[in-house]
């Protein structure tokens, strides 16, 4: 089946830097891909997707690409904040008889002042 | 605001015992879903259901079954409980005519099974 392969975490970093969760997956059609966040006690929000190749999503500041020629969808923000600290899941829609989506493992980021 | 509720926070149960895990949506979603988040395993689909009393199964579905007999409302059991379901359990919803990543979580169930 479809599967999706996050870099391991934590990731940690000072408020205002760079970053960049690498994201990538092996499918065999044309997938939708997202990411999600899952801020401490709650559950998972769609931060932003991507239908087809070359599409960037947007949100909050964060961005990620559908790279169709390194099958890569690496989120990145310019400066992270403090209140960015959660965890962010990579994950694709496969078709199996129904819709479903297909998740990576999770990255934390902890970011601190 | 879209709401998606589950009965419990924290949950503590003995091996063996019979276990309701409750989820209520209130935005009328058609697709309603289990999830269990694992360390180092992301989240699994256990169950899965489309309508009313439908349902089809994920890529875990031992151990568990479901019963969906009110739209609003999805209901995982763990028929006899054993220590390797300890786990987080997410519940989502969506509309039928959404794209399939547009779900909806709840905050999720810890069940520790001792």
């Amino acid at each position: 089946g479809d599967s999706v392969t996050q870099m391991e975490g934590p990731v940690t970093l000072s408020e205002e830097a760079f970053l960049t969760i690498n994201c990538t997956y092996t499918a065999t059609g044309y997938p939708s891909l997202f990411w999600y966040v899952q801020y401490p006690g709650e559950g998972l929000q769609l931060l932003l997707k991507a239908t087809k190749a070359d599409d960037k999503g947007s949100n909050k500041g964060f961005e990620a690409t559908y790279r169709k020629e390194t099958t890569s969808f690496h989120l990145e923000k310019g400066s992270v904040q403090v209140s960015d600290s959660a965890v962010y899941f990579c994950a694709l829609s496969e078709y199996t008889g129904f819709q479903k989506l297909v998740f990576g493992t999770g990255t934390r980021l902890l970011v601190s002042p | 605001d879209v709401k998606v509720t589950q009965s419990s926070r924290y949950l503590v149960k003995r091996t063996g015992e019979k276990v309701f895990l409750e989820c209520v949506q209130d935005m009328d979603h058609e697709n309603m879903f289990w999830y269990r988040q694992d360390p180092g395993l992301g989240l699994r689909l256990i169950y899965f259901s489309y309508d009313v009393k439908m349902k089809e199964k994920g890529d875990i579905p031992e151990g568990y079954s479901v019963s969906r007999e009110k739209k609003e409302r999805f209901s995982l059991i763990l028929e006899s409980a054993s220590t390797n379901q300890t786990s987080m359990y997410l519940c989502a919803s969506r509309a039928r005519d959404r794209e399939v990543g547009e779900q909806y979580f709840g905050p999720g169930t810890r069940l520790t099974v001792t």
